[in-house]
């Protein structure tokens, strides 16, 4: 089946920076994309990586890696409102298949 | 406000009862997803719907069922309720193609079976 897998909880402090991984199944794979939700809310779209490389947008950074069937999301300058999870998830076409996600605490 | 619509926002219902989810894509979306997503955990998939047709089915249980309307909203229908159906139901839409924007995801309904 398509499954992704992510470390479970990561803790970071204020200003740091940190990097979720994920890897994924290659059957039918087309891309990465990652999520943002904060606790009772929705998901919100952050990027999508269709090509090998690193995509920039402000703090945010996600690569991607073909050949290692691998991701990450980097987060720079950590702040409080970044405690969240973050779920990556694969496009396999028809539809996204996500990870179990993330649990982000920033500490002060 | 995302552009996706769902209701109710909330839902208490006992088991064996049924119920129907609403969801309103964003305009000009014509994809509609549901997603349900259990306490701590990930989101599954459950089916897909694009201008009205069924385009994908992921681990939807036979008790439920979902349809797009012609105006493109969409039913979400969970019959013979469990209390392991109590859950987050996410609706999401998207454009066609349009993969480098993402979902964009409604608020959820929270479904409690008691």
């Amino acid at each position: 089946g398509q499954s992704l897998e992510q470390p479970s909880e990561v803790t970071a402090v204020e200003g740091a920076i940190v990097q979720i991984n994920c890897t994924y199944q290659t059957s039918g794979f087309y891309g990465l994309s990652w999520y943002q939700q904060h606790d009772g809310g929705a998901p919100t779209f952050l990027s999508y990586n269709a090509l090998d490389g690193l995509e920039e947008t402000g703090r945010f950074s996600s690569f991607l890696s073909r050949s290692d069937s691998y991701g990450y999301l980097l987060l720079q300058e950590l702040q409080m409102k970044d405690s969240a999870s973050y779920f990556c998830a694969s496009d396999y076409g028809q539809n996204f298949v996500f990870g179990p996600g993330t649990r982000l605490s920033v500490l002060p | 406000d995302s552009g996706v619509t769902q209701t109710p926002k909330h839902l208490i219902t006992a088991t064996g009862q049924r119920v129907t989810l609403r969801c309103s894509p964003r305009s000009g979306d014509l994809s509609v997803y549901w997603y349900q997503q259990s306490l701590d955990q990930g989101l599954q998939f459950l089916i897909q719907y694009y201008n009205g047709e069924e385009r994908a089915k992921g681990n939807i249980l036979e008790r439920f069922s979902a349809q797009q309307f012609p105006d493109l909203h969409s039913e979400l229908n969970l019959s013979s309720l469990e209390l392991g159906d109590s859950a987050l139901y996410f609706c999401a839409s998207s454009v066609e193609g349009g993969n480098n924007y993402g979902y964009t995801f409604g608020s959820g309904t929270r479904l409690t079976v008691v």
